[in-house]
């Protein structure tokens, strides 16, 4: 268990609906990553926030945004939804977000766009 | 452009054999490399990292070797146990940058009893 927990497991949607994914970093970890896993695809990095404040963006489209609250928990907000945003989003946390620690990974929301 | 590559995509070995699984990098910028180990329906889980002022680093049946010049590292499990039956990512990062992690698409390794 990496303590970090996210929610839901699965969801199942339409096209053109709006999802949120929300993930609770581990216990003192101030950093929250966001990634995606497409079919045949490695992790892809989509966004970074380090205590409430946004630090890195990857490849993320403008459809897609997030935020890291007080708490430190974090949501992922998908809108306009396509068939292709189907896939398993994870959430990593680390302590301070230097490069030179490991993240630790959520067990993933896994998004099916009907 | 895939800045890491895992060019294997399976692997299988005998249990109690060396498992050796490799990765190569392209981005030259890259300072810090890590392993993770997956299983089905769960998130990938932190195995051992190494920086590159480093070349080698060991973890109890892990060890991590890395090669600079050559742009390349490889994870070494022994002995291999049917438990590390699982696709294996290799990552990488740049000190100073955002901390990203650019992973490489992974390796399924599959240790035989």
């Amino acid at each position: 268990d990496s303590g970090v927990t996210q929610t839901p497991k699965h969801l199942i949607t339409a096209t053109g609906q709006r999802v949120t994914l929300r993930c609770s970093p581990r216990s003192g970890d101030l950093s929250v990553y966001w990634y995606q896993q497409s079919l045949d695809q490695g992790l892809q990095f989509l966004i970074q926030y380090y205590n409430g404040e946004e630090r890195a963006k990857g490849n993320i489209l403008e459809r897609f945004s997030a935020q890291q609250f007080p708490d430190l928990h974090s949501e992922l907000n998908l809108s306009s939804l396509e068939l292709g945003d189907s896939a398993l989003y994870f959430c990593a946390s680390s302590w301070t977000g230097a490069s030179n620690q490991p993240q630790h990974f959520g067990d993933g929301t896994r998004l099916s766009i009907l | 452009d895939q800045q890491v590559k895992q060019n294997s995509p399976s692997l299988s070995v005998q249990e109690g054999r060396i498992s050796i699984l490799n990765c190569d990098y392209t981005n030259s910028m890259f300072d810090y490399f890590l392993w993770y180990k997956k299983y089905p329906a769960e998130g990938p889980t932190f195995l051992i990292s190494i920086s590159s002022i480093k070349d080698k680093n060991e973890d109890g049946r892990f060890t991590v070797f890395l090669n600079k010049s050559a742009k390349h590292l490889s994870l070494h499990i022994v002995p291999s146990q049917p438990g590390d039956s699982a696709v294996y990512f290799c990552a990488a990062s740049v000190t100073g940058a955002n901390s990203k992690l650019t992973f490489g698409k992974g390796i399924t390794l599959s240790v035989r009893p």
